[in-house]
C-alpha cells in the first residue's frame, strides 16, 4: 500500500524553538506539499516542491521554510515557533501529471506553548 | 485569485436523509475537481474526482458529484446518508495547465449524521 508518512502524530514545542516536521513518501512522486489545517479555514498551502532541491512558496509561507534534499523526503521547518503556528500540519504528494489528486499523510498536530 | 467556496460550514442530518453539499470555484479556465473526506481521527481520503467527460461523477460509498460548468459548481450528493458518513468534506480545484498541479481547497463542511 502506497504511503505518505509523517514522522510525528503529536508534537509539543516551546515558543522560539526550531521545529522540524518530516514527511516521507514511497511512491516516487515528483510533487510534495505542506498544508496547515485549521478549523473554519480549511487547508492552506505553506510550501510545495516539484523536484529535488526545488521549492515554491504557497499561500502562507511566512515563518516557515522547507528542505527537499531527496525525492522521497520533504521537511517543513519552523525557524522560531510561535503560538499562532499551533495547528495540524498535513503533508501530501502527487505524480507530476495533473489528472491525479494527492495522497495525504496522517498529519502532525503541533502545539506551541 | 483562484478560490473555492463551500457555503455550508456545518450540516446536521438524520440517517436516511439526502445530502447535498455545495462547492463553487472561481477560475475561468479548465479545472480538475475533487472531493476529499476526513473521517474523525483519520487522514484525508479522495472521495471522487472529475477531469473530463460525463459531468456526473460517481465515487466511493455511494457519493456522486455533478460538474456544472456554467455555474462553476461541483456539488456533492448522496441519496441516503448513514451515521458512518459523519466527517469533514473538502472540495478542491486544480487549475489545468499549470507548472505544478496545485490543489486549492475550500474551507470544508462538517457533516454530522444523527442515528
Amino acid at each position: 500500500d502506497v504511503k505518505v508518512t509523517q514522522s510525528s502524530r503529536y508534537l509539543v514545542k516551546r515558543t522560539g524553538e526550531k521545529v522540524f516536521l518530516e514527511c516521507v513518501q514511497d511512491m516516487d512522486h515528483e510533487n510534495m506539499f505542506w498544508y496547515r489545517q485549521d478549523p473554519g479555514l480549511g487547508l492552506r498551502l505553506i510550501y510545495f516542491s516539484y523536484d529535488v532541491k526545488m521549492k515554491e512558496k504557497g499561500d502562507i509561507p511566512e515563518g516557515y521554510s522547507v528542505s527537499r534534499e531527496k525525492k522521497e523526503r520533504f521537511s517543513l521547518i519552523l525557524e522560531s515557533a510561535s503560538t499562532n503556528q499551533t495547528s495540524m500540519y498535513l503533508c501530501a504528494s502527487s505524480p507530476r501529471q495533473e489528472r491525479y489528486g494527492y495522497t495525504f499523510g496522517s498529519g502532525t498536530r503541533l502545539t506551541v506553548v | 485569485a483562484q478560490s473555492v467556496s463551500q457555503h455550508n460550514h456545518h450540516v446536521i442530518l438524520s440517517e436516511a436523509a439526502s445530502l447535498e453539499l455545495g462547492c463553487n470555484y472561481s477560475y475561468g479556465g479548465t479545472v480538475n475537481l475533487f472531493w476529499y473526506v476526513q473521517y474523525p481521527g483519520q487522514h484525508l481520503q479522495l472521495l471522487l474526482k472529475y477531469f473530463s467527460g460525463d459531468p456526473l461523477v460517481k465515487g466511493i460509498k455511494g457519493f456522486e458529484a455533478e460538474f456544472i460548468k456554467s455555474k462553476f459548481s461541483f456539488n456533492l450528493r448522496k441519496p441516503s446518508v448513514q451515521w458512518s458518513d459523519t466527517a469533514e468534506y473538502f472540495c478542491a480545484v486544480m487549475p489545468y495547465g499549470g507548472a505544478t498541479n496545485k490543489l486549492i481547497f475550500g474551507t470544508g463542511t462538517l457533516l454530522a449524521v444523527q442515528p
